[in-house]
C-alpha cells in the first residue's frame, strides 16, 4: 500500500538536543497528523494540522503544514528520555478521512 | 470506556483457520477504522465505517477479509482461511463524525503459524 516518505529513518541523540523530522508526499492532503508509537502500543496523536502554512505547537513539539500541502515537519525541542519511540506522519482529509501513514522515524535518546 | 479497546491483544492461529478480531470504539465516535501494521512499517488502511455501513473498504487485501459493525458501535474484523502473510498487528481507530483525528487502540497482534 501507499506510504509517505519520512526522514530520517532513525535518529540517535543526546538528551537535551533538538530533533527535526519531515514527511513528503506526491499527493496533496487537507490534513497532516503526527503520531508517536511505543512498543506494543497503538499510535498516539500528538499534533493535527488543517491549513497550508499552519504552524502548531504542543509543549516541546512544533509541527508545520507545508505550503504546497505535500509535506510536513515535526520538531522536538530539548529532548528527554521519554521521547523515545517511533514517530509517524499521516496525511488525510479526503472523502473518507482515511489516513496514509509515513514510514516512521525511530528516535533514541541517550540520557 | 475511555479509549479504543481491542481484543484479544494477541492471537496465534494455524494457517487455514478463521479468526475474529474485536474493536470497541470510544463512546460516541461514529467513525471507525481498521488498519494493519507490518513489522517496521506504518499502519495501512483497511476499511472505514460511518455508523453501521462500510463507507470505504478499498484497503481490504482480498475477499478473505471482511468487517462488520452491525449496531454502529463495536466492530469485528473477520479473516477466513488465514495465511502466514496475514501475520501483523491489526489496529482499530475511531473518531468523531467528519474528523480526521483518529484515536487508536493498542492493536491485536495476529500470528499465523
Amino acid at each position: 500500500g501507499q506510504q509517505l516518505n519520512q526522514s530520517p529513518q532513525s535518529m540517535f541523540i543526546q538528551e537535551g538536543e533538538d530533533v527535526s523530522m519531515n514527511c513528503t508526499s506526491s499527493s496533496i492532503f487537507n490534513t497532516w497528523l503526527w503520531y508517536k508509537q511505543d512498543p506494543g502500543e497503538g499510535p498516539v496523536l500528538l499534533i493535527a494540522l488543517y491549513k497550508a502554512g499552519e504552524l502548531t505547537s504542543n509543549g516541546r513539539l512544533t509541527a508545520q503544514f507545508g505550503i504546497t500541502r505535500k509535506d510536513s515537519f515535526l520538531n522536538i525541542s530539548a529532548s528527554i528520555p521519554s521521547d523515545v519511540g517511533i514517530y509517524f506522519c499521516a496525511g488525510g482529509g479526503g472523502a473518507t478521512n482515511k489516513l496514509i501513514f509515513g514510514t516512521g522515524t525511530l528516535l533514541a535518546v541517550q540520557p | 470506556g475511555a479509549g479504543v479497546s481491542q481484543t484479544p491483544s494477541n492471537k496465534v492461529t494455524e494457517k487455514g483457520k478463521y479468526v475474529e478480531l474485536r474493536c470497541d470504539p470510544i463512546s460516541g465516535h461514529t467513525a471507525l477504522y481498521w488498519y494493519r501494521q507490518s513489522l517496521g512499517q506504518g499502519p495501512e488502511f483497511l476499511i472505514y465505517f460511518q455508523g453501521t455501513g462500510a463507507a470505504d473498504d478499498s484497503g481490504l487485501p482480498n475477499d478473505r477479509f471482511f468487517a462488520v459493525r452491525p449496531e454502529g458501535s463495536v466492530s469485528t474484523l473477520k479473516i477466513q482461511r488465514t495465511e502466514r502473510g496475514d501475520s501483523a498487528v491489526y489496529l482499530c481507530a475511531s473518531s468523531w463524525d467528519g474528523s480526521t483525528e483518529a484515536f487508536f487502540g493498542q492493536g491485536t497482534r495476529l500470528t499465523v503459524v
